[in-house]
């Protein structure tokens, strides 16, 4: 069964940090790229970072970059979000989601986990 | 801007069919979308690619309830036979050379 399982969660002080794991199972990941998308209480989704299979290229939403960093143990089938300087504006589940196998540079998510949740507060 | 605009809210019977549309923004009608679905308290599940030209990709395990087109700017999300499960929040993404993922708001579906 293809099954992406979130964890490294939890609550944590503005300015502090959190790094968020993904370990991923039944499917060959280093075959794929890999994203992190969040979701905040009761808002929709938006997308993080990305990674891709073999960890050449990364990307980051505005929101992050500079203060998150997206990496991948492709020989442990895992991927890493480490979040510093984190703010309340983070606060949000956080999904892992694989990339469609595709020759095209971006695609569609097509296998999500059920999420971590982050919560920042003072 | 890529940017992609849903209708908050929607609903529909049980038992009849409901078109959600994910509208992207000028610029950008050949873009491909994709279709999520996210019922309460669960991460979201990819449905399908819809293509410029209407053509679609399913998911797996998707029932064939579900169907996808498209017009101009427009994508369209078609669901039949409405079940109580398909209520939840439903979200459109779409993407560019340099951009990974864009989504759009989100429509929450009520079966009635």
């Amino acid at each position: 069964e293809v099954q992406l399982v979130e964890s490294g969660g939890g609550l944590v002080q503005p300015g502090g940090s959190l790094r968020l794991s993904c370990a991923a199972s039944g499917f060959t990941f280093n075959n794929y790229s890999m994203n992190w998308v969040r979701q905040a209480p009761g808002r929709g989704l938006e997308w993080v970072s990305k990674i891709s299979s073999g960890s050449d290229d990364t990307f980051y939403a505005d929101s992050v970059k500079g203060r998150f960093t997206i990496s991948r143990d492709n020989a442990q089938n895992s991927l890493y979000l480490q979040m510093t300087s984190l703010r309340d504006g983070d606060t949000a589940f956080y999904y892992c989601a694989r990339g469609r196998l595709t020759a095209r540079r971006h695609d569609a998510f097509d296998v999500w986990g059920q999420g971590t949740v982050v919560a920042v507060y003072s | 801007q890529l940017v992609l605009t849903q209708s908050p809210s929607a609903s529909a019977s049980l038992g009849a069919s409901v078109k959600l549309t994910c509208t992207l923004s000028s610029g950008h009608s050949r873009y491909p979308i994709a279709w999520y679905q996210q019922q309460p308290d669960k991460g979201p599940r990819y449905l399908m690619k819809v293509n410029r030209d209407g053509s679609h990709t399913m998911g797996d395990g998707i029932p064939d309830r579900f169907s996808g087109s498209s017009s101009g700017a427009e994508r369209y999300l078609i669901i039949s036979s409405l079940q109580s499960e398909d209520e939840g929040d439903y979200y459109c993404q779409t993407w560019g050379t340099d951009i990974p993922a864009v989504f759009g708001g989100g429509t929450q579906l009520t079966v009635l």
